[in-house]
């Protein structure tokens, strides 16, 4: 299994609360990938990284941002959490481009 | 933009039937394609892959083809199992604008086997 840990796995905020969701990476892969997951939507890409410091945007990237200091970690920041962003968040990393995509176990948040 | 459309699920068979799952794609450059499969309360795994026309990829029993003319990726599997029950993905990796690869992802098909 990819070495790839995301925190917390679990947790429940108040509408209105920042959230930072942490996923962290032995691999050394460049590439590190936020998606959430919906009924009906599948999976969604809200951030990406390349790079230490170089990061994009994905297709639902409002009311959200990221950081990347270091290789091995990515974080998910949402700004003003809100019920909308209620979902299942999973980190994912790829040694280079094309190549397979390994993912972390999940981040299930509530907003309440 | 680039887009996998997969057929909409559940799919629901009896133990040992034939599975077929459809997905084609569409996308600007020459991608790599590939099949995941997502456990309740887990992650999504690679299931195979393959990266140009015309290449199978297989594993655990599953098999798809890259067709670039019809610009399919039809996953198929000759029996399957009740623990092959799980969510699929079909998904394609090509250069988007700056260089950068975006992973695109279908919608994912639910598959339920029956014993």
């Amino acid at each position: 299994d990819a070495g790839i840990t995301q925190s917390p796995r679990h947790k429940v905020t108040e509408t209105g609360t920042p959230v930072t969701l942490r996923c962290h990476q032995t691999e050394n892969h460049r590439y590190m990938y936020w998606y959430r997951q919906d009924p009906g939507h599948g999976l969604r890409l809200i951030h990406y990284s390349y790079g230490v410091k170089d990061t994009d945007k994905g297709e639902v990237s409002d009311g959200y941002s990221v950081s990347r200091s270091k290789t091995e970690d990515f974080l998910l920041t949402l700004e003003s959490a809100t019920s909308s962003q209620t979902s299942v968040y999973f980190c994912a990393i790829s040694r280079d481009p094309g190549n397979t995509i390994y993912f972390g176990e999940g981040s299930w948040l509530t907003v309440v | 933009g680039n887009s996998v459309t997969q057929m909409e699920g559940p799919v629901t068979l009896s133990e040992e039937a034939f599975l077929t799952i459809n997905c084609t794609y569409t996308a600007t450059g020459y991608p790599s394609l590939f099949w995941y499969v997502q456990y309740p309360g887990e992650g999504l795994q690679l299931l195979l892959k393959a990266t140009k026309a015309d290449d199978k990829g297989s594993n655990k029993g599953f098999e798809a083809t890259y067709r670039k003319e019809t610009t399919s990726f039809h996953l198929e599997k000759g029996s399957v199992q009740v623990s092959d029950s799980a969510v699929y993905f079909c998904a394609l990796s090509d250069r988007a604008s700056g260089g950068s690869y975006i992973p695109t992802f279908g919608r994912g098909t639910s598959l339920i086997v029956h014993p």
